[in-house]
Parts: C-alpha cells; structure tokens; sequence
C-alpha cells in the first residue's frame, strides 16, 4: 500500500506566482516529513522538513503546512521561478526506524514564463 | 568534500550477469541506504545499514545483498541480474537521525 500518496502528477505555475504541493499520509507513526527536489540524471536534493511537533515550516521561499489530523501536508512556494522547475517528492519517516524514508511518486512542477 | 559517490553511473548487464554498485561518503555519516526508482513508483528502499558491519532489510530487498565493511563504503551486489531490476539506482547517507544526502545515481539496465 502506499503510505504516502501524491495525487497530482504534474503542476504548472507562472512565473512569479504560487506553486502549492501537496502530500497525504496514511501512516500515524510517521512524525518527521520533507521534501527533496529532484533535476533530470541528478539525485533528490534536501528542500525543507516539518517535525510533527509543528504545523509550519519556513525557509526563504519554502514553506512547508502539515496537518496532522487530516495526515496531509503541503509544500508553497512563493515566488516560484524558472529554476524551480523539477520534479519534487514528499518523504515521511518514524522516530525509532533509522531515518528511512518512504516516498511518495513524486509531482513535476513546470514553472513557466 | 565529495560528498555521496556511486560507481558506476551507467550500466547495460544480461540477464543472469552479476555486478555490484558501490557507494561511497565522506561526511561521516553512521547511516546509509540503496533506493531504486522506478517510473510512477517513487523511490523504495532496498536495504540500509545504521554502522558498520551491519545491514537490514527495506522495502523490496529481494534479489539483492549488501555489505558495509568499512564504514564510509556500501555495496549493493545483484547475484543474478534479472530486467525487473532494470532501474535507477540512489545511494544515501545521513546521521542517526538527519536528512539524508544522496548520490548521482546508477542507471541499469538489464537485457
């Protein structure tokens, strides 16, 4: 099954506009969520976390919201620019695991001039 | 600081051939894992180790083995190479409890 879902395969957002991610979960063991952002022929790169402890997490243009009662977190970016472009995938581990990561399959956000 | 390495970065094997990838990290870091990646699938651990000397099972383990000698190394060996192994191939590392880095990857592909 998958425990960490991202429904929207692609997304695509004008220049200079919002781009919003968005990931669920299934899992309630899970308690520490990020998101890595992934170019062609390159490995995921480390974007943001969110510890469950919070409901937000900024960093520059990167916000990451989670809801824990809805299992369901999102990823904002503001303003989004061309070099965002990429694909980006949501991962969620639990305390006691060893920092594994389950993925979800990933959305490719198309920023556009 | 290079950072996570994976050698090789492409490889074209037979069914039935053996090979083993290896990566390598020099941060440090007591954890490190092999993902594959799979279109539509995401990324899905293979097996991961939390020191050296020792190794574990994740995800989708069959068909593949590991060792971790020394501690900056990890090996991912496929005894007996099949085309549902045909894939892209992540090594990471992190501390105990931190963000993982990860490598270039391995594209394989088996005939």
């Amino acid at each position: 099954d998958q425990q960490v879902k991202q429904n929207s395969p692609s997304l695509s957002v004008q220049e200079g506009r919002i781009s919003i991610l968005n990931c669920d979960y299934t899992n309630s063991m899970f308690d520490y969520f990020l998101w890595y952002k992934k170019y062609p022929a390159e490995g995921p790169t480390f974007l943001i976390s969110i510890s469950s402890i919070k409901d937000k997490n900024e960093d520059g243009r990167f916000t990451v919201f989670l809801n824990k009662s809805a299992k369901h977190l999102s990823l904002h970016i503001v303003p989004s620019q061309p070099g965002d472009s990429a694909v980006y995938f949501c991962a969620a581990s639990a305390t006691g695991t060893a920092s594994k990561l389950t993925f979800g399959t990933g959305t490719r956000l198309q920023v556009t001039l | 600081n290079a950072g996570v390495t994976q050698t090789p970065k492409f490889r074209v094997l037979k069914t039935g051939q053996s090979m083993t990838l290896l990566c390598a990290q020099d941060m440090n870091h007591e954890y490190m894992y092999w993902y594959r990646q799979d279109p539509g699938m995401g990324l899905r651990l293979i097996h991961y180790s939390v020191g050296e000397g020792t190794t574990a099972k994740g995800e989708v383990p069959d068909g593949y083995n590991v060792s971790r000698l020394k501690k900056q190394n990890f090996l991912l060996g496929l005894e007996s190479a099949a085309p549902s192994q045909t894939s892209v191939y992540f090594c990471a590392s992190s501390y105990s409890a931190g963000v993982g880095d990860f490598g270039p990857g391995t594209r394989l592909t088996v005939l």
